[in-house]
């Protein structure tokens, strides 16, 4: 089975400016995905980025991009120029290939984006 | 733009009684999942369905949980009876076919919050 850990429960950060969220993940499977989701409060949870295993290159979604290092079994989110509509839960999450497309979710990571 | 539906979006029940949850994925996705996410905790998978067979329910509490979407569209989530740890949002998210383009990638609904007093 798969694990997804976030070590960080909460996170602020000052509007415009840069943050990482952290995320590893356990798993022998070759092929699968990593995605990060948003869920703003009260709202349903939104794909932001993912990340196809095969691919070397990290990938960018406008201000969101991933650091993807497969041999330390880490993906992490950096988010650039913050804003405030970005203050939410955002939830890591490993999608295994090999056993009909299962999503399996770390414990999220709250948020803040401060003025 | 196609959305996933969900029903009720609220509900307050009281222990022991019975409970049903109702999900309309979008059209045309063969992939259906079931999430139950305790507040202010990731969601955790109950139920998967391809069309109308289970692809995987390790983690449906059988005792007194059942899934069924038995014309491969729409799909029911029940719970008899509640019991107060059920208090938690429900999600359902749709995906195309596997091995479809867009496959990985769900679309999640708005979630049915239920309440168990």
């Amino acid at each position: 089975a798969q694990t997804v850990t976030q070590s960080q429960p909460e996170m602020s950060v000052q509007e415009a400016e840069t943050v990482t969220l952290s995320c590893t993940y356990d798993t022998s499977e070759n092929n699968y995905y990593l995605f990060w989701y948003k869920q703003p409060p009260s709202r349903q949870m939104i794909l932001v980025i993912r990340q196809e295993a095969y691919k070397q290159q990290n990938a960018t979604e406008n201000r969101f991009s991933v650091n993807f290092q497969k041999a330390a079994k880490s993906f992490s989110l950096k988010i650039s120029d913050s804003q405030l509509g970005d203050t939410a839960m955002y939830f890591c999450a490993f999608m295994n290939v090999n056993a009909g497309n299962m999503l399996t979710f770390g414990g999220g990571t709250r948020l803040m984006v401060k003025p | 733009e196609a959305e996933v539906a969900q029903s009720p979006r609220y509900k307050i029940t009281e222990k022991s009684q019975a409970v049903a949850f109702w999900c309309d994925p979008i059209s045309g996705h063969a992939t259906l999942y079931w999430y139950r996410q305790i507040l202010g905790q990731g969601p955790e998978l109950l139920v998967q369905f391809q069309d109308e067979s289970v692809v995987d329910d390790s983690q449906l509490p059988k005792d007194r949980f059942s899934a069924e979407r038995l014309k491969g569209v729409d799909s029911t989530l029940k719970i008899q009876p509640a019991e107060l740890g059920d208090s938690a949002m429900y999600l359902c998210a749709s995906s195309t076919r596997q091995g479809l383009v867009g496959a990985n990638v769900l679309t999640f609904g708005a979630g049915s919050r239920l309440t168990v007093l």
